[in-house]
């Protein structure tokens, strides 16, 4: 089914640890965001991209890497997780920002 | 900067009651705006977008929105609450109409009385 994928769906981390969040869409959107939700706070943008080789930094980017080699895949990358990462995270793509899909998401608990 | 408010955090009408969530958002120009539901859990569900033309929008389960640009304001409606529609509801503007990015607002969670 066409869609937004995102990998893992649970993960738990202890402080310090590295991992990549990965999302993956097979609509040929060129647009392209991470956000996080943390409770009475909504969903904040963490990073986006326009297009292949091109991103930037949206309300919460500290912390948080990404690159997009591809048109397919987005994957954030946390260099050295910390307990204020834990939150739920939501990858999106978008036709020309009118139309978005986003993932189930990722449940990311840091201990 | 561009941002969202939804100034009501919890909700609670009454099973049939009229609904009126609220969104006010600051941007230079019209920008594109959305409401989208969350159950617990689960994730967001497109409830209905606005980017020109007809002020008010039509969207699933009975729910509409007015965008008053006098007001800066895009507020959700429905006419007859039923059960179901207990969950949280967020307001979010795309942001210069390019780029795939959205900036929500807090979120209004909504309960149901019996």
């Amino acid at each position: 089914n066409a869609g937004v994928t995102q990998t893992p769906k649970f993960q738990v981390l202890k402080t310090g640890q590295s991992m990549t969040l990965q999302c993956a869409q097979d609509m040929n959107h060129e647009y392209m965001s991470w956000y996080r939700q943390d409770p009475g706070m909504g969903l904040r943008l963490i990073h986006y991209s326009v297009g292949a080789g091109i991103t930037d930094q949206g309300e919460v980017p500290n912390g948080y890497n990404v690159s997009r080699s591809t048109t397919e895949d987005f994957p954030l990358r946390l260099l050295s997780a910390a307990p204020s990462q834990t939150s739920v995270y939501f990858c999106a793509s978008s036709y020309e920002g009118r139309d978005y899909t986003f993932g189930s998401g990722t449940r990311l608990t840091v201990v | 900067a561009q941002s969202v408010t939804q100034p009501d955090i919890h909700i609670t009408v009454s099973e049939g009651a009229s609904l009126e969530l609220r969104c006010n958002y600051s941007y230079g120009a019209t920008p594109y705006l959305f409401w989208y539901v969350q159950s617990p859990g689960q994730g967001l569900q497109l409830l209905l977008k606005y980017f020109s033309g007809d002020t008010l929008v039509q969207g699933i389960k009975g729910f509409e929105a007015e965008f008053k640009r006098s007001q800066s304001s895009f507020n959700l409606r429905k006419p007859s609450v039923h059960w179901s529609d207990a969950a949280e509801y967020f307001c979010a503007v795309g942001v210069d109409n390019q780029g795939g990015k959205l900036i929500f607002g807090q979120g209004t969670e909504l309960s149901v009385k019996p």
